[in-house]
């Protein structure tokens, strides 16, 4: 069964540094990740997704497949960066649902 | 707002009773997903339906049914409820059966006593 690792609860990290945040997966095909993210009072959306190779508000994930990870980068940090972030992973041959990691709350540190 | 939409915000409720939770998709969506966050756990996949039709199953409790009406929206009936049931649970909506990206809605928190 797929599974999706965030090893960090909390990070805080100060303001214009830069961010990573933690994603290992465990699943043996090719599978899709994403981030999600959940800002202070707004509902959980869609950050980014690894098949369409884009930043967005600065960040950037790449998959590595030999690591079996997908970790979120940012060169430098902003304040309006603080919120809920989830990693998850659809498994296309397996399911149609999207399998999400416990979230790692980033507090940028002004 | 035609985004998702879950009513109610909050319920409150007894060990043993039964509630109903309700989602209404994005529009022009037909996928409904369900979503238990409980604390310390991340997002857990329950139940998706497919315009009508149960599509996946996740770790959804017997105790626990769901379906999604003509009109699109969709139910999660929860019954015999314990105290452990106690969570946040989320409805996403996606235009197709392949389920991305998700749109979710504010979700329900859960109380039971």
């Amino acid at each position: 069964a797929q599974r999706v690792t965030q090893p960090e609860k909390l990070l805080s990290v100060f303001k214009g540094a830069p961010v990573e945040l933690k994603c290992n997966y465990s699943y043996s095909g090719s599978p899709e990740l994403f981030w999600y993210v959940q800002y202070s009072r707004q509902r959980l959306q869609l950050l980014l997704r690894h098949i369409s190779r884009e930043s967005i508000k600065g960040f950037t994930a790449d998959l590595n497949k030999g690591e079996t990870s997908f970790h979120l980068k940012k060169p430098f940090a902003q304040e309006e960066d603080s919120a809920m972030y989830y990693c998850a992973l659809k498994a296309p041959k397996l399911s149609e649902k999207l399998t999400f990691g416990t979230g790692t709350r980033l507090t940028i540190i002004p | 707002d035609s985004g998702v939409t879950q009513t109610p915000k909050h319920l409150i409720t007894a060990t043993g009773q039964r509630v109903t939770l309700r989602c209404s998709p994005r529009s022009g969506d037909l996928s409904v997903y369900w979503y238990q966050q409980s604390l310390d756990q991340g997002l857990q996949f329950l139940i998706q339906y497919y315009n009508g039709e149960e599509r996946a199953k996740g770790n959804i409790l017997e105790r626990f049914s769901a379906q999604q009406f003509p009109d699109l929206h969709s139910e999660l009936n929860l019954s015999s409820l314990e105290l452990g049931d106690s969570a946040l649970y989320f409805c996403a909506s996606s235009a197709d059966s392949r389920g991305s990206p998700l749109h979710f809605g504010n979700g329900t928190r859960l109380t039971v006593t």
